[in-house]
This record gives C-alpha cells, structure tokens and sequence, in this order.
C-alpha cells in the first residue's frame, strides 16, 4: 500500500518556506525523497534511515518518526528551482528479508518570483 | 559521468503494435528495475531483475515482459499496447538485492509512450 503525500499541491512565493508530509500504514524502513520536474527523471534528494533521523540538503531538510510511520521533507527559502514534484518513497518489508520501495502520490511545489 | 540511459525519449506506437524500451546504465549495477508511471501518478514498479533473475510484481500484466542480456541493458517489451499502457517509464538501477532500507535507486529520464 502506497504512503499518503500532503498536501497534493502547494503554490509559494520565492523565499517561502513549504512542509510536505508524508505517511505510512505498514512499518517504515526508510524514507527515500525525491524530486521530479515535468519530462524527467525523478531525482535522489535524501534518505531517512532512522526513527528521529534528520538531514539536510541546503535548505531542504526532512525528518523521519518511526513510530508514527511519518517523514516530513522541509523547504526554507524557496527558490525558483525548487519546482517540481515531490515524491516520498517508503521502503516496507515485502516478505522473505526482501524490501519494497512504494512511492506516494507526489505533491506538486510551484514557487513563483 | 555514470549514468541510466533511456532510448528513445519519446515512442509512439499503435495500438497492439509490439513495442521495445531500451535502458542502458554506466553504473555497473546489479539491480535494475522498470516502472511505469501515469499522468499525475507515482511511479508504479512492473518488475526488476537482480543480475539475471528476474522478479515480476504480482499486479503487472501478462502484456508486459522483460530481458536483461548483460549487466549494462535491459529492454522492456509491451506485446500488444492498449489505450491504457501510454505513460512514462522509468527505469531505475541500484547496487543492492533485496531492496534493503539503505539502498538507493537512481532513475534515468525516461521514455514517453503514446499509443494511438
């Protein structure tokens, strides 16, 4: 079962800060974010191995609940490059010692000048 | 620069005409996998191979297969496209079986289908 994104979509002005959360019904192993612009690849952005882990990539950090299954991904002082689609990957156990990357929706970041 | 190649970019083909999606990596990775993913949607995952062995997902069409003749290609084939097969995919490799937690994938830009 796919994790649920929030919000769907999110419009900001350059310089505005954005959260995108992102949720699971079966245990997180680790969260994966990604970002997609219209056409490409979706790009690696972080990893999230451990409950309560956090980390940062300029000014975009994201943090990791384990116990409620959630990651958040954070965006301070949004730039203009920063559009795009996020995606959060939660890593689930699919049996077997196997695991299974399941992503979300996506939550579309427009940042206007 | 080590990279996923995908080729073509853009594949129109008609419909229940065969079509091949080819994926080249520079990555010397054992894992490739392919999605397919929907306007507006998550990547959804068909089926990947670890080196040779192939591993489908129980939900992914009969109509879809898959080769894998050396570490560096792997080509999906779409036997008889329908309507409803149009859609970005995506392949992605990785360095480790099993998808464990730490493992990372790394996407090429893709192949646009149009079935007309």
């Amino acid at each position: 079962q796919q994790p649920v994104q929030s919000p769907q979509a999110v419009i900001l002005r350059e310089g505005e800060d954005a959260v995108i959360n992102c949720s699971s019904s079966k245990a997180l192993y680790s969260v994966h974010w990604y970002r997609q612009k219209h056409g490409e690849a979706p790009v690696f952005l972080m990893i999230l191995l451990k409950g309560g882990e956090q980390k940062g990539h300029d000014k975009i950090s994201a943090s990791f609940n384990e116990k409620k299954q959630q990651s958040s991904l954070y965006l301070t002082a949004s730039q203009l490059s920063y559009s795009g689609t996020y995606f959060c990957g939660a890593k689930v156990e699919s049996g077997g010692s196997n695991y299974k990357l399941t992503f979300g929706k996506g939550t579309l970041l427009t940042v206007n000048p | 620069d080590a990279m996923v190649i995908q080729n073509p970019r853009y594949q129109v083909t008609q419909f229940g005409k065969p079509v091949t999606l080819s994926c080249s990596q520079t990555l010397n990775h054992n894992v490739m996998y392919w999605y397919q993913q929907k306007s507006s949607q998550a990547p959804k995952l068909l089926f990947h191979y670890y080196d040779k062995d192939f591993n489908n997902e129980a939900d992914t069409p009969d109509n879809f297969q898959s080769r894998r003749p050396n570490t560096s290609f792997c080509f999906l084939d779409i036997r008889s496209p329908g309507l409803g097969d149009a859609a970005m995919y995506l392949c992605a490799t990785s360095s480790a079986p099993r998808g464990p937690p730490w493992e990372t994938q790394y996407f090429g830009p893709g192949t646009r289908l149009l079935v007309l």
